[in-house]
């Protein structure tokens, strides 16, 4: 596979599972981003990875847990979340994370919390 | 109030038209960004322009950074059913390194 994969691509869960959004870069690079997608707001950066290591969390609730094992893969762990929780959960990763790096994104994992 | 603003949200046109979609903010970026997003994908970056006042073309589609760099555009000539989709700008912010903050969006239709 090449690019920016991510699974699954659809997810529905109840307000007390627990659930794992993998995403996975076949680029070499070495940043990676989980992003929101909602229908009533911009695009929201949640998290970012510079070399394994975050570099950001933009005041994102805890019930959002991020884990980068590697370069390579990016988890995003859920657990008690809240219906305005659903939207569109975007993975992307860059070169080095520099400031006019192009960003690669995934499909997205379409979640719905009921 | 959104940092970047972008107008008009939504656009639907005939085949053939002209367009223009506006990416505003009282803030000045470093450099900021253009993708397109399609159902079912993520957005696929188109350009970036870092240097006020660049104009950037790609094939039917001219980008332009503000001189201040505050705000963009984009025209499209003679738009074509393929150019459907959700347009986004993105800015860099100076020393936000690699975070980026989105506009809106523009829901682009184009009617055969």
């Amino acid at each position: 596979e090449t690019g920016v994969t991510q699974t699954p691509r659809h997810l529905v869960m109840g307000m007390t599972n627990k659930k794992s959004l993998k995403c996975e870069q076949h680029l070499g690079h070495n940043a990676m981003y989980w992003y929101k997608q909602s229908a009533k707001k911009p695009l929201e950066l949640m998290f970012v990875y510079n070399f394994k290591e975050q570099t950001e969390n933009n005041s994102v609730p805890s019930r959002f847990s991020p884990e980068c094992p590697n370069s390579s893969h990016l988890f995003l762990h859920l657990h008690t979340l809240q219906p305005e929780d659903s939207a569109l959960y975007l993975c992307a990763s860059s070169q080095d994370g520099s400031e006019v790096d192009t960003q690669y994104f995934g499909p997205g994992t379409r979640l719905t919390v009921l | 109030t959104q940092l970047l603003e972008q107008s008009p949200q939504f656009l639907s046109i005939q085949e053939g038209e002209n367009l223009t979609v506006y990416c505003n903010s009282s803030s000045v970026f470093s450099s900021l960004q253009w993708y397109r997003q399609e159902p079912g994908e993520g957005p696929v970056l188109l350009v970036t322009v870092v240097t006020g006042g660049e104009v950037k073309k790609l094939k039917r589609l001219t980008f332009q950074f503000g001189d201040a760099r505050k705000d963009s555009s984009l025209h499209i000539t003679a738009a074509q059913p393929g150019d459907t989709g959700l347009y986004l700008c993105a800015g860099a912010l100076f020393n936000a390194g690699n975070m980026l903050t989105f506009g809106g969006g523009t829901r682009l239709m184009v009617k055969p």
